[in-house]
């Protein structure tokens, strides 16, 4: 069975920094791109990074990119998303999303975390 | 990358069909057959209801189907049930090799 769990949201101030992580189990972890989404509270989706399977391909919204980072260790089954120079506009719940194709990219996810946290605010 | 663009809200009475629309650009809806929808009840993560604009994943029942025609993506759910209520939304693969979504709709079950 399919797991993800993010963990790491926290309340913190802009500027600061957060790292997120997502600890999956149930796959084979190395052979899927995986991928952060995140929900301001009230608001829509928003797409924020994609990573390869082995990590040597990274894309990120236009509203994170130069902020955020997105990185896996494949040897612990965990993705992550480093938060850098937050704002307020970055408040929202973060999901992880898991690609449902082994070794290729898709732009659909059939398993998400429970979503983590994350508010920022002075 | 701009929000595709989708009702706020739509409603329909138990046993009625009814359509979402997702409205882009030639660069994302028009431009690729990666056009994806998303159920979300409160407090829950989204699921997959369709993606590739048509394709239903295994379980997700036969009400709900997907089409599009040029710029414009649409879901179709028929014979409305009340657990249908709850938002939905649309995404798409852009030419930026990123992904886009919809603001959302509130489906209303009269």
């Amino acid at each position: 069975e399919v797991q993800l769990l993010e963990s790491g949201g926290d309340l913190v101030r802009p500027g600061e920094s957060l790292r997120l992580s997502c600890a999956a189990s149930g796959f084979t972890f190395s052979s899927y791109a995986m991928n952060w989404v995140r929900q301001a509270p009230g608001k829509g989706l928003e797409w924020v990074s994609t990573i390869s399977g082995s990590g040597g391909s990274t894309y990120y919204a236009d509203s994170v990119k130069g902020r955020f980072t997105i990185s896996r260790d494949n040897s612990k089954n965990t993705l992550y998303l480093q938060m850098n120079s937050l704002r307020d506009e970055d408040t929202a719940v973060y999901y992880c999303a898991k690609d449902p194709v082994e070794n290729s990219r898709t732009w659909y996810w059939v398993y998400w975390g429970q979503g983590t946290l994350v508010t920022v605010s002075s | 990358q701009s929000a595709l663009t989708q009702p706020a809200s739509v409603s329909g009475s138990p046993g009625q069909s009814i359509t979402i629309s997702c409205t882009g650009t030639s660069s994302d809806v028009g431009g690729y057959n990666y056009v994806s929808w998303y159920q979300q009840h409160p407090g829950k993560a989204p699921k997959l209801m369709i993606y590739d604009v048509t394709n239903r994943p295994s379980g997700v029942s036969t009400r709900f189907s997907g089409s599009k025609s040029g710029n414009t993506a649409s879901l179709t759910i028929s014979g409305l049930q009340a657990e249908d209520e709850a938002d939905y939304y649309c995404s798409s693969y852009t030419s930026s090799s990123t992904v886009v979504f919809g603001g959302g709709t509130k489906l209303t079950v009269l």
